[in-house]
């Protein structure tokens, strides 16, 4: 019974591949976010979703796209992938005051 | 704009002395204030918040944190380290933004606790 979850955990690919992570969330919350936490462990948001509606978007290069087909999902997809996305993407969602977030997911762009 | 600052990359201390990581916030209104660990390999763990109220927060673990709003500084307090607080900590504010509340990070303090 896993609050927030995401899949997979690890993710090694080439350069260019598309790839995606999921995340689920279990715990009945309308919004739900992906942060990167990048190598220098410095957290930052990329997205939020409130009830499946983007509601913020922070510079993130559109290569990556969101998409929630229900508000326990928010899926992130990146495009063309970069060494710089080199990266461990937590995804979270949040109560009123509190955030929960996922185990992350280590993508490593060779 | 909204900021944290944890001054300190690294805090060493030694197992049954107190420690405190360091927080100061710039926002603007009443801040809502966080803390979270992360361990290794491991996502973020909620350990206390700051909403409203008493100024010492007590959250788990054993932690606890001191709001202080005239220094605009959240730091966290335990009064007795243990080698398992080993982790990094995480201050963190909250943020508005088109109806939507998100978390602004300060850059993580490394604690290291040692025998």
């Amino acid at each position: 019974d896993t609050a927030v979850s995401q899949t997979p955990k690890y993710l090694v690919t080439q350069m260019g591949n598309d790839k995606s992570i999921k995340c689920e969330q279990n715990l009945g919350h309308d919004t739900m976010y992906w942060y990167k936490q990048d190598s220098k462990k410095f957290l930052k948001i990329m997205f939020s979703y409130n009830n499946k509606e983007l509601i913020i978007n922070e510079t993130v290069p559109n290569r990556f796209s969101p998409k929630s087909p229900d508000k326990a999902h928010l899926n992130l997809h990146i495009n063309s992938l970069e060494l710089g996305d080199s990266a461990v993407y937590f995804c979270a969602s949040s109560s009123r005051h509190e955030q929960f977030f996922g185990p992350g997911t280590r993508l490593t762009v060779l | 704009a909204q900021s944290v600052a944890q001054p300190e990359d690294q805090v060493n201390v030694a197992e049954g002395n107190p420690l405190t990581v360091k927080c100061t916030y710039s926002v603007s209104g009443n801040p809502y204030l966080f803390w979270y660990v992360q361990y290794p390999n491991r996502g973020l763990q909620f350990l206390l918040k700051y909403i409203t109220g008493d100024n010492l927060v007590k959250g788990s673990y054993g932690f606890e944190a001191e709001f202080n709003k005239s220094q605009t500084s959240f730091h966290l307090k335990k009064p007795s380290a243990l080698v398992s607080d080993s982790a990094l900590y995480f201050c963190a504010v909250r943020g508005v933004e088109g109806g939507s509340y998100k978390l602004i990070f300060g850059s993580g303090t490394r604690l290291l606790v040692r025998p």
